[in-house]
């Protein structure tokens, strides 16, 4: 398969928790990005990282928030203490490291918090 | 920061009518568009792009879209759509050269009646 995975696709737990999703880019590619979309809006821009190096985070990601991509390959993200106001569409998307070229997006983690 | 405004949230055309969408941009500088289209239980894939020559540009499934640089607008056609074309639009603005985010608009859904 070729294209981005993500895992878990859904996810339901209990306010409070954490959980942890993970995203594995398509293999040549060294920029990989984080979004998060809710009912009738656009995916939001949550995060990036050029290879390992976590190099913008947006506003919206409060500090209950922490991605990683230790080796330049998956990456993860965990959200500490979650809110229902957490409960989203997170979607990780991916592309090569020149210009010119588009984000290729996976499934998305469907989160519920309840 | 750049920002993307998407006319028509909700649009309902019989099969054979044409198709135009709205969206318009708000960047100060060169920008790299997109439109994106998300089918029912799929994820995003891209349907066409705009980085540079040609403002005429066109995608899969027979869609084109015209960047007017002085209306700051990216317009998304179809002379004639089918049932299959019901989904979701996003388009997508990136301010050009290195990295740079992209700034998605809320989406416009698209319900293509038989």
């Amino acid at each position: 398969d070729t294209g981005v995975s993500q895992d878990p696709r859904h996810k339901i737990t209990k306010r409070g928790q954490n959980v942890t999703f993970r995203c594995d880019p398509i293999s040549e590619h060294n920029r990989l990005y984080w979004y998060r979309q809710t009912l009738g809006q656009g995916p939001e821009f949550l995060t990036y990282f050029q290879n390992e190096a976590q190099l913008e985070k947006s506003r919206l990601l409060s500090d209950r928030f922490s991605a990683e991509r230790p080796k330049g390959s998956f990456s993860t993200l965990e959200i500490q203490r979650t809110e229902q106001g957490d409960s989203a569409m997170y979607l990780c998307a991916s592309s090569p490291g020149q210009d010119g070229y588009e984000q290729y997006f996976g499934p998305g983690t469907r989160l519920t918090v309840t | 920061a750049q920002s993307v405004s998407q006319h028509n949230h909700h649009v309902i055309l019989s099969e054979a009518a044409s198709l135009e969408l709205g969206c318009n941009y708000s960047y100060g500088g060169t920008v790299n568009l997109f439109w994106y289209v998300q089918y029912p239980g799929q994820h995003l894939q891209l349907l066409l792009k705009y980085f540079s020559g040609d403002p005429l540009v066109k995608g899969i499934k027979g869609f084109e879209a015209e960047f007017i640089k002085s209306k700051f607008s990216f317009n998304l056609r179809k002379p004639s759509v089918q049932w299959s074309d019901t989904a979701e639009y996003f388009c997508a603005v990136k301010p050009s050269g290195g990295y740079q985010k992209v700034t998605f608009g809320i989406g416009t859904k698209l319900q293509v009646i038989p």
